[in-house]
């Protein structure tokens, strides 16, 4: 596709549920990112992919959260037993060069995830 | 550790007027710098970049330009109008590393005509 697409675009569901989010990134970008976003705060990286393989993941906020990239394009982000404190915009965001600071990334526009 | 600081808003002004947004860092080495904008229901776009000390990025009439001096990357334009209205975020990407961004928390700016 032209952007980056993430689905769904909303999704509410109950505490202790587990969810799965969608990334499709620009077809050929190696480098995915998966960010959060908090009400009224900057987006906070959560895991680097470089490949299939997850680079750095040092973001990722406790066990329950875990990310995949079996095939080096899509990404799935997971999210075990949910939580109220998980609700958030979930970010996803790619990059033709892995490395190197000053290229751009390309966002999608997010997953609204509400945990009741 | 690596942090970007910026204006709080939100911020009104008047169609015409002169926008700045404070932005400074806190980095080791040579951080690239950026100001991405969300307009609304939008993803996250980006405004400009500036890769190295003293360089200025510009589009879409904005501005802003990497002073290591003060470790600052203000956002700048000149004359607003009611379509600048979004989010504006200030971002460095340390080029040590896997183009990771850290983000400011956003600023609000709303135009009024």
């Amino acid at each position: 596709g032209a952007g980056v697409s993430q689905t769904p675009s909303n999704k509410v569901t109950e505490k202790g549920k587990y969810v799965e989010l969608r990334c499709d990134p620009i077809s050929g970008h190696t480098a995915l990112y998966w960010y959060r976003q908090s009400l009224g705060q900057g987006p906070e990286f959560l895991i680097y992919f470089q490949g299939t393989g997850a680079a750095d993941d040092s973001g990722l906020p406790n066990d329950r959260f875990f990310a995949v990239r079996p095939e080096g394009s899509v990404s799935t982000l997971k999210i075990q037993r949910t939580e109220r404190g998980d609700s958030a915009v979930y970010l996803c965001a790619s990059r033709e060069i892995p490395t190197g600071g000053g290229s751009e990334a390309f966002f999608g526009q997010g997953t609204r995830l509400t945990v009741v | 550790g690596n942090s970007v600081t910026q204006m709080e808003g939100p911020v009104t002004l008047s169609e015409e007027a002169f926008l700045t947004i404070n932005c400074t860092y806190t980095a080791t080495g040579y951080p690239s710098l950026f100001w991405y904008v969300q307009y609304p229901g939008e993803g996250l776009q980006l405004l400009l970049k500036a890769t190295k000390a003293d360089d200025k990025g510009s589009n879409k009439g904005f501005e802003a330009t990497y002073r290591k001096e003060t470790t600052s990357f203000h956002l700048e334009k000149g004359s607003v109008q009611v379509s600048d209205s979004a989010v504006y975020f200030c971002a460095l990407s340390d080029q040590g590393s896997q183009g990771n961004l850290i983000f400011g928390k956003g600023t609000k700016l709303s135009v009024k005509p």
